[in-house]
């Protein structure tokens, strides 16, 4: 396609549960980031890969975020043993170049990811 | 520490009518200034963005946005808002870092 892509939209899951979201960025673009909106709220960062290099996890909340990205396209984010504070939506965003804040970053539509 | 505040959480202006969406930063150096648009269902969209130069910069859709270094202030402007334009707005400041700071968003609510 020709945007940035995730799945799923919607997750919900049980307090304690693990979960996987996914993202696809633009073909070809370097830098990939995370970022998680609370309801209200704007994104926070979460993480950055530039390529398959993850370069910044510093805005990652806890060591049950994980963000892994090992052929530097697909991007995979989770959570593991979930809470009901991770209820957020979930942004992935791709930039062609490894500047990135020099350039554009395009992004998906989310996925809303609800605790129970 | 950098911050970005949009105090106003919710406007409502008459298709037609102007529009002002205010934005004011904290940051120690020139930052880099953004605006998206997040319309329900859709990823974020720039509007614009500042990053030196002329400081009335121009956007798509018709929006521009003027950074006041003296006031630390990036508002996004529109001369006549269309009903297509309701949507929420997020300023977001760039330090040379990796990532985006995000205000807490301005949702639009244009009437007929």
């Amino acid at each position: 396609g020709a945007g940035v892509s995730q799945s799923p939209r919607y997750k919900v899951a049980k307090r304690g549960q693990d979960v996987a979201l996914r993202c696809d960025p633009i073909s070809g673009h370097v830098s990939l980031f995370w970022y998680q909106q609370a309801l209200g709220q704007g994104p926070e960062f979460l993480t950055y890969f530039q390529n398959e290099a993850q370069l910044d996890k510093s805005g990652l909340p806890s060591d049950r975020f994980f963000a892994e990205r090992p052929e530097g396209s697909v991007s995979t984010l989770k959570i593991q043993r979930t809470q009901q504070e991770d209820s957020a939506v979930y942004l992935c965003a791709s930039s062609i170049r490894r500047a990135p804040i020099y350039n554009e970053q395009f992004f998906g539509p989310g996925t809303r990811l609800t605790v129970l | 520490a950098q911050s970005v505040t949009q105090p106003d959480i919710h406007i409502t202006v008459s298709e037609g009518a102007s529009l002002e969406l205010r934005c004011n930063y904290s940051y120690g150096a020139t930052p880099y200034l953004f605006w998206y648009v997040q319309s329900p269902g859709q990823g974020l969209q720039l509007l614009l963005k500042y990053f030196s130069g002329d400081t009335l910069v121009q956007g798509i859709k018709g929006f521009e946005a003027e950074f006041k270094r003296s006031q630390s202030s990036f508002n996004l402007r529109k001369p006549s808002v269309h009903w297509s334009d309701a949507a929420e707005y997020f300023c977001a400041v760039g330090t040379g870092a990796n990532n985006l700071f995000f205000g807490t968003g301005t949702r639009l609510t244009v009437i007929p």
